[in-house]
């Protein structure tokens, strides 16, 4: 069975520094693993996938994660928080097979304090 | 922006009252689902289809059931509404064709406050 734990419920940071968004995952297989991104009162919208290409992925708005399989981790970070980052964050593991059921973190929502 | 509609997008009823939430898509992708979004526990997933009248449960599907008669339109159907269904529900779509697997998109949402 697949799992997703994101370690931090809420991230505070100022403008202008790194932004870390932790995640680890548990899975059978190789999986896919995705970061979505949720703006108050939005629906979510994909920032990045790893589809077992290329370890480092890069996403929209600067946005980057790295898949390290020894760690089960699949961390997401930006050099440079700006205000418009301001949103709810949701690591999401997919196993292959099946239906393409998917499995969501429960979020971190990230504050950035001008 | 993938061309996904929920409708009503915001609903208020009475505990005891049938609720139907319809999804329409107009992708033709063959995976739809039927989350709820609650604080503290992310997306969880209540029903998905994989196909015309091919539908399964997931993982809080108590309370709830779907029809899917078309491939462009899932309907999420409370029976009996209770306050404990108060949520938003989001439905999104996936495709196993030209499109990288597993990757959903998501409508706008339904706001429910069952009262």
């Amino acid at each position: 069975a697949q799992s997703v734990t994101q370690l931090d419920s809420h991230v505070s940071v100022s403008e202008g520094t790194p932004v870390l968004l932790r995640c680890n995952y548990s899975s059978s297989y190789s999986p896919s693993l995705f970061w979505y991104v949720q703006h108050p009162n939005k629906g979510l919208q994909l920032l990045l996938k790893y589809t077992s290409a290329a370890t480092l992925v890069k996403g929209i708005n600067g946005f980057e994660a790295e898949f390290k399989k020894s760690e089960t981790s699949f961390h997401l970070t930006k050099p440079s928080a700006h205000m418009s980052d301001a949103a709810e964050y949701f690591c999401v593991v997919s196993d292959p097979g099946g239906y393409q059921k998917v499995t969501f973190g429960t979020g971190t929502k990230l504050q950035v304090i001008p | 922006d993938a061309g996904i509609t929920q409708s009503p997008r915001h609903k208020v009823t009475e505990t005891g009252t049938p609720v139907t939430l319809r999804c329409h898509q107009t992708e033709n992708h063959r995976y739809m689902y039927w989350y709820r979004q609650d604080p503290g526990h992310g997306l969880r997933l209540i029903h998905y289809s994989y196909g015309v009248k091919d539908t399964d449960k997931g993982e809080v599907s108590d309370g709830y059931s779907v029809s899917r008669s078309k491939t462009e339109d899932f309907l999420l159907t409370l029976e009996s509404a209770t306050s404990s269904q108060t949520s938003v529900y989001f439905c999104a779509i996936s495709d196993d064709g030209t499109g990288s697997p597993y990757e959903q998109y998501f409508g706008p949402g339904t706001r429910l406050t069952v009262t």
